[in-house]
């Protein structure tokens, strides 16, 4: 079985330009989360979704970010303008919430390596 | 969520067992405890989680304290692939909605 899907595993921009960055979840999974992590602040959570609806998005640091999931199996995370203080890796997980009970694990993606010049 | 309290590195050779020890004095009645762990590059893996009973499965046992103020995530027999940051978390299970607050780890080295 595909896991989460990520893309792309690297980009590499400059200051000002935007990112998107993409996710695929796992078939049948309905709880999308994004996740940055970085070696100062550690792994964070920016976004999450449940139905393709965004329910907490306190975690996005700034305006310039925007996370949308126009479906169940897909969704995006997008920096407008980017900045160098973003490069970070970006990682998407899902997890399913109808599979009820406490184990509600989430499953993560390889992530993206955003590097911002 | 109730925070937690790990340390912040631990060596084990291969083959021995690896004890990773995880302080959460102020957890809630309703709180259960997850262990995850990130393997360099990629994301993270849940490994086990648990209430206040002992749990085992096929990648490591979970032992809580009676008191449930702390727990150790035990790998019985580390290779060199269990090399990895180890993240010990708390939090209250509903239905619907889960999220995890990841704190620092404990980064585990296993060597030959």
């Amino acid at each position: 079985d595909a896991g989460v899907i990520q893309s792309p595993r690297h980009e590499v921009t400059e200051m000002g330009q935007e990112v998107t960055l993409r996710c695929k979840p796992i078939s049948g999974h309905n709880s999308l989360f994004w996740y940055r992590q970085t070696m100062m602040r550690g792994l964070e959570l920016l976004i999450y979704f449940n139905n393709n609806v965004p329910i907490d998005d306190s975690g996005m640091p700034e305006d310039r970010f925007s996370a949308k999931m126009p479906n169940a199996s897909f969704s995006t995370l997008k920096i407008q303008p980017s900045e160098p203080r973003d490069s970070a890796v970006y990682f998407c997980a899902s997890s399913s919430s109808l599979a009820g009970g406490p184990r509600n694990e989430q499953f993560f993606g390889p992530g993206t390596r955003l590097t911002v010049l | 969520d109730a925070k937690t309290t790990q340390p912040t590195s631990m060596d084990c050779a291969e083959g021995r067992a690896a004890n990773l020890p995880c302080n959460h004095s102020t957890i809630s009645g309703n709180e259960y405890v997850y262990w995850y762990r990130q393997i360099h590059s990629q994301g993270p893996q849940y490994i086990i989680h648990g209430l206040k009973n002992n749990e085992t499965n096929e990648m490591a046992s979970l032992i809580i304290t009676e008191d449930r103020k702390s727990s150790t995530l035990i790998l019985p027999h580390a290779t060199l692939r269990d090399t990895a940051v180890y993240y010990c978390i708390v939090r209250v299970v509903s239905s619907g909605y889960s999220t995890l607050t990841f704190g620092k780890g404990t980064m585990l080295l296993v060597s030959p």
